[in-house]
């Protein structure tokens, strides 16, 4: 089975630094995405990690550990429009372009 | 460019009525997805296609949804008779040959009372 965790909710400071954690277990992996999704809005593509080590993007950071099925997304300089869910999805099956298993999202509330 | 395009946005419907969502992916991507969004459930994959052939569609809930793709540039979510606990919102999204990200669209919000 496919099994995806990530906390349901945190609440940071504007201008601080946070980090979102997942975990994962699926059988099978051909890498992990992070979605953005802001309330009533579709998700939109924020990183993908198919080795492990960490990729930056401007202010957002992905880190994957494939030995661990772990992964983080670091968000700095944090600004009032991150408020958002943010989702953790892994493509499970061994070659491109398969459907995402998608965790329950963490609804991120950046507060002054 | 445009990106996935989702007919209607928003649909409001009675129990027992059939609903239609409709999906236009972005031109030169040949997957497909749909997926289905909920509170407790949060987003679950429904179907998926490629080059207009559904490969799985175990995300189905019952023999009450149906999916098409009769081109390339165009799919349909059929839902007969609808339920209140399909009130949920559908999401279609694509993605290009030997891609990996998934671009979603708008969504359609729908309500069944």
């Amino acid at each position: 089975g496919q099994n995806i965790d990530q906390p349901t909710e945190m609440t940071a400071t504007e201008g601080a630094i946070v980090q979102i954690n997942c975990t994962y277990q699926t059988s099978g992996f051909n890498g992990l995405f992070w979605y953005q999704q802001h309330a009533g809005e579709a998700p939109t593509f924020l990183s993908y990690n198919v080795l492990d080590g960490l990729e930056e993007k401007g202010r957002f950071s992905s880190f994957l550990s494939r030995s661990k099925g772990y992964s983080y997304l670091l968000l700095k300089e944090l600004q009032m429009k991150d408020s958002a869910s943010y989702l953790c999805a892994v493509s499970h099956q061994n070659s491109g372009n398969t459907p995402l298993v998608f965790g329950k999202g963490t609804r991120l509330s950046v507060i002054a | 460019d445009a990106g996935v395009i989702q007919s209607p946005r928003h649909e409001v419907t009675e129990m027992g009525q059939e609903v239609t969502l409709r999906c236009k992916p972005i031109s030169g991507h040949d997957y497909l997805f749909w997926y289905r969004q909920t509170m407790m459930r949060g987003l679950e994959l429904l179907i998926y296609f490629n080059n207009n052939v559904p490969i799985d569609d175990s995300g189905m809930p019952e023999d009450r949804f149906s999916a098409k793709m009769p081109n390339a540039s165009f799919s349909t979510l059929k839902i007969q008779p609808s339920e209140p606990r399909d009130s949920a919102v559908y999401f279609c999204a694509s993605s290009r040959p030997g891609g990996e990200t998934q671009y979603f669209g708008p969504g359609t919000r729908l309500l069944v009372l």
